[in-house]
């Protein structure tokens, strides 16, 4: 079964700081990656996903994470820290055929200080 | 108006209760699914639906159960409350290409419900 890490359930940086949020997998097939995000009192919404096509992708809000196959890693960065950053972030790994399901990881939440 | 709705936002129960938690949708999703998030385990998924004649088990449904009553909409049960089902409650639709056969892996969340039991 897929499956994905996530690497310190805290991180804190201050504003204008790069962003750096780990994410792990575990895959027996060439996964499909995602990065959500939830603001407080919110459900989840999409950032970012891979599916193969390239392996530095693109997100919204200035996000961008690079799957590499070598350290079977999908890590989310963005150069610069905004308060609006703060929130939980989860890393996601599509199980069965055809994106049947998604399986989470435990999530990292961001903390921005000015 | 959200897309996706959940009803009731905040319950508290005891524990025995029948709880009914309800989801709509206005997305025109074929694929519905619940989830639950607990502090430090993220979210687990408790059963998914792909239309109103399929509906599939996830990891954590043993105490649960589920009804597909239209295709928007999909309502989860606990047909008696235990305190370790104190948590906060996700419904998610997700599109489909392809003749509804391929998903996206995009999901739309609604704002969560939060289940208290005591």
């Amino acid at each position: 079964a897929q499956s994905v890490t996530q690497l310190g359930s805290h991180v804190s940086v201050s504003e204008g700081a790069l962003v750096l949020l780990r994410c792990n997998y575990s895959s027996s097939v060439p996964p499909y990656l995602f990065w959500y995000v939830q603001y407080p009192n919110q459900g989840l919404q999409l950032l970012l996903k891979y599916t193969s096509a390239a392996t530095l992708v693109k997100g919204i809000n200035g996000f961008e994470a690079e799957f590499k196959k070598s350290e079977t890693s999908f890590h989310l960065t963005k150069p610069s820290a905004h308060m609006s950053d703060a929130a939980e972030y989860f890393c996601a790994v599509s199980e069965g055929t055809g994106f049947q399901k998604l399986v989470f990881g435990t999530g990292t939440r961001l903390l921005v200080s000015p | 108006d959200a897309d996706v709705t959940q009803t009731p936002r905040n319950r508290i129960t005891k524990t025995g209760k029948r709880i009914m938690l309800e989801c709509s949708q206005t997305k025109g999703h074929d694929r519905m699914y619940w989830y639950r998030q607990d502090p430090g385990l993220g979210l687990r998924l408790i059963y998914y639906s792909f239309d109103v004649k399929d509906i599939n088990k996830g990891e954590i449904s043993d105490g649960y159960s589920v009804s597909r009553q239209a295709q928007a909409k999909f309502s989860l049960s606990l047909e008696s409350a235990i305190p370790n089902q104190t948590a906060l409650y996700f419904c998610a639709t997700s599109p489909t290409r392809d003749g509804g056969r391929i998903g996206t892996g995009e999901l739309f969340f609604g704002e969560g419900s939060r289940l208290t039991v005591l």
